[in-house]
């Protein structure tokens, strides 16, 4: 089985622009979530989707949104760039929302904000 | 918003010792705690979830345990290898959201 796929692996943009981060959950797995890695933060949880519905928000600027598609794919979108999104955003995916049921990552979108 | 502790932040043992560390978090509205362990360019994975009041994993030399009554889990790591070296996060889980600690990170020396 395929594990979860981020594409692009790496990404620079300037402030004020847009980015679109793409991410495709294990196959079978419906539920998909987005973290933001900072230097000397935690994983900031972002938002999680399931089947195509925004089950949780963390707390970010509506700047930050998400869509999830039939397939299970995700997007994360960022409008209005700002040098304090540089970070590392994860997705992971698992099956359903169940507390119990464990997250499986994937390799994370590098993001840099000039 | 939930309030996560991990202690300590960094830890560096020898080859071979044992270790410990501990997940702090807010009893109320709980539903389960995730532990997972992020290694230098991988992507984090999952270790142990536990629910239960009480419960035991082991996987290995790694095992954990959880206090839900008084919000607190440890890892122990039991004769620690170089390749045991990561960062070590624990997530519990309320009103349905993994939120994370900031993670030990642990440096084993050979």
């Amino acid at each position: 089985k395929a594990g979860v796929t981020q594409t692009p692996r790496y990404l620079i943009k300037t402030r004020g622009q847009q980015v679109t981060l793409s991410c495709s959950p294990i196959s079978g797995h419906r539920s998909v979530s987005w973290y933001q890695q900072t230097p000397g933060q935690g994983l900031q949880f972002l938002f999680e989707y399931f089947s195509e519905t925004q089950r949780n928000k963390g707390n970010f600027p509506g700047r930050f949104s998400g869509r999830q598609f039939s397939n299970s794919r995700s997007e994360m979108n960022v409008s209005t760039l700002e040098l304090g999104d540089s970070a590392l955003y994860l997705c992971a995916s698992r099956e359903t929302v169940a507390t119990n049921e464990k997250l499986f990552f994937g390799s994370g979108t590098q993001l840099s904000v000039l | 918003i939930l309030n996560v502790e991990q202690s300590p932040q960094s830890l560096h043992v020898q080859e071979g010792d044992s270790t410990n560390f501990t997940c702090s978090f807010p009893s109320s509205n709980f539903y389960a705690l995730h532990w997972y362990r992020w290694e230098t360019a991988k992507s984090p994975e999952a270790l142990f979830v536990m629910t239960l009041n009480g419960d035991e994993k082991k996987k290995g030399r790694i095992s954990a345990t959880l206090n839900t009554k008084e919000g607190y889990s440890y890892l122990y790591i039991k004769g620690s290898q170089p390749e045991d070296s990561a960062t070590y996060l624990c997530a519990p889980c309320s009103s349905y959201k993994l939120i994370f600690g900031s993670g030990t990170r642990l440096l084993v020396r050979p």
